[in-house]
């Protein structure tokens, strides 16, 4: 079953607005990762926050952790049309075998 | 970072065949993971790929439906067998380089079963 839960599941934004997503998880992880999909392709990694960090920023990313209410956001700030796409947080529920428990992702739509 | 190659990249199938899918890294990676997206929906891991052994599968997944090869650091396949259309799916290759570190994902394969 899939450890994460993301909201909102879609979201559509005007360009250069900021744009929010929310990811839950259920047990106690080493890492918490997100990712961006383009229509069906393959998945781009975006940033990797660890479990003893709060926050981390990546360009225009900006993502936190709160181990203690077991969730994490991810901001996209200033968005354009080219971040058109779904985002999925995926941590690593089972320690030591570093195999991603994914969320079921929000789909993300920046209208020009 | 490691670059992940998959062939092929889409396929149109027919109803109890099989289909190979290979997964190549342009580095030494030590994992190697298999998922698959079903329509519409997020990633599920199938299996872990273990170099020279048997792969490790996940609840919901048995090697005689998906068989697992890596014969070395850098190489892996997937079989779907005897496919049915509800194995209609994008399935993903992935690697890790050690630690708790990010994992990379290849492009994917589209198959269409019919």
């Amino acid at each position: 079953s899939q450890q994460g839960e993301e909201d909102p599941q879609a979201l559509s934004i005007q360009e250069g607005e900021n744009a929010t997503m929310n990811c839950s998880y259920k047990t106690s992880i080493n890492n918490l990762q997100w990712y961006r999909q383009n229509s069906g392709r393959g998945l781009v990694h975006l940033i990797l926050i660890r479990s003893n960090e709060r926050e981390k920023h990546s360009g225009r990313l900006r993502v936190t952790l709160d181990t203690s209410k077991k969730s994490s956001s991810l901001l996209i700030t200033a968005s354009r049309a080219a971040d058109t796409a779904s985002y999925f947080c995926a941590t690593d529920a089972d320690q030591g075998a570093q195999k991603l428990v994914f969320g079921q992702g929000t789909r993300l739509t920046i209208n020009p | 970072s490691a670059v992940i190659s998959q062939k092929p990249s889409r396929d149109i199938c027919q109803r109890g065949t099989s289909l190979t899918i290979q997964c190549q890294v342009d580095s030494q990676v030590t994992m190697m993971f298999w998922y698959r997206q079903q329509p519409g929906q997020s990633l599920t891991l199938i299996a872990t790929a273990n170099q020279g052994s048997e792969a490790t599968y996940e609840s919901g997944f048995v090697i005689d439906k998906f068989p697992i090869s890596r014969p070395n650091l850098t190489f892996s396949t997937l079989t779907v067998s005897n496919m049915s259309p509800e194995d209609s799916s994008i399935y993903l290759c992935s690697a890790t380089l050690g630690g708790y570190n990010e994992q990379f994902f290849g492009p994917g394969t589209r198959l269409t079963v019919l």
